[in-house]
């Protein structure tokens, strides 16, 4: 079974900072991977799917890259809408979740 | 607009059965593979089980193989989650999910909770 590790477990952060976390699988997913947000009591949404392609409706300040094993989700200018919690997913084989990042004031 | 609805959770005894019903709208079912992915008490989200748009294909997680059967009817445009032999562990919130080819799961349900305990 596929892995993926999350990086930082949590992220403390300001309105206008960029902020970067990261996905690592435990073997190659070619592109397959998505990221997510989340917030309390709500489904999570899709951001980014194939590493890097920003699904509609997502603002640009979201970016996606990497490929085979490592991943990084950056967001550039933090808004306060922004604070919740970011899930990876790959879906290369089967489906894995990493285990989220939480980015807090 | 796409709507996916769950339903079917409840309070459960180890060891007993629930069905979940997924129920879709907005959009052609057959066309698309679906998900079903849990998110236990202030946990993670947990991928469950895939079913492809014409059910030749499922997949499930090892902590429910053998449990969970994952089906459709897209006659009726819903998706169903039988599951069995229910363990305190499996106590979460369950959502479908659809699943575009070549892409991450884009609508989810609002959710349904399942709580397995005596």
């Amino acid at each position: 079974d596929i892995q993926m590790t999350q990086s930082p477990s949590t992220l403390s952060a300001s309105v206008g900072d960029r902020v970067t976390i990261t996905c690592r699988a435990s073997q190659s997913i070619g592109s397959w991977l998505a990221w997510y947000q989340q917030k309390p009591g709500k489904a999570p949404k899709l951001l980014i799917s194939e590493a890097s392609s920003l699904e509609s409706g997502v603002p640009s300040r979201f970016s996606g890259s990497g490929s085979e094993t490592e991943f990084t989700l950056t967001i550039r200018s933090l808004q306060p809408d922004d604070f919740a919690t970011y899930y990876c997913q790959q879906y290369n084989s089967y489906h894995t979740f990493g285990q989220g990042t939480t980015l807090d004031i | 607009e796409v709507q996916l609805v769950e339903s079917g959770g409840g309070l459960v005894q180890p060891g007993g059965s629930l069905r979940l019903s997924c129920a879709a709208s907005g959009f052609t079912l057959s066309s698309y593979d679906m998900n079903w992915v849990r998110q236990a008490p202030g946990k993670g989200l947990e991928w469950v089980s895939f079913i492809s748009m014409t059910s030749v294909t499922t997949h499930y997680a090892d902590s429910v193989e053998g449990r969970f059967t994952v089906s459709r009817d897209n006659a009726k445009s819903s998706l169903y989650l039988q599951m069995n032999s229910l363990r305190d562990d499996d106590t979460a919130v369950y959502y479908c999910a659809r699943r575009p080819s070549g892409r991450g799961s884009d609508y989810w349900g609002q959710g349904t909770l399942v709580t397995v305990s005596s």
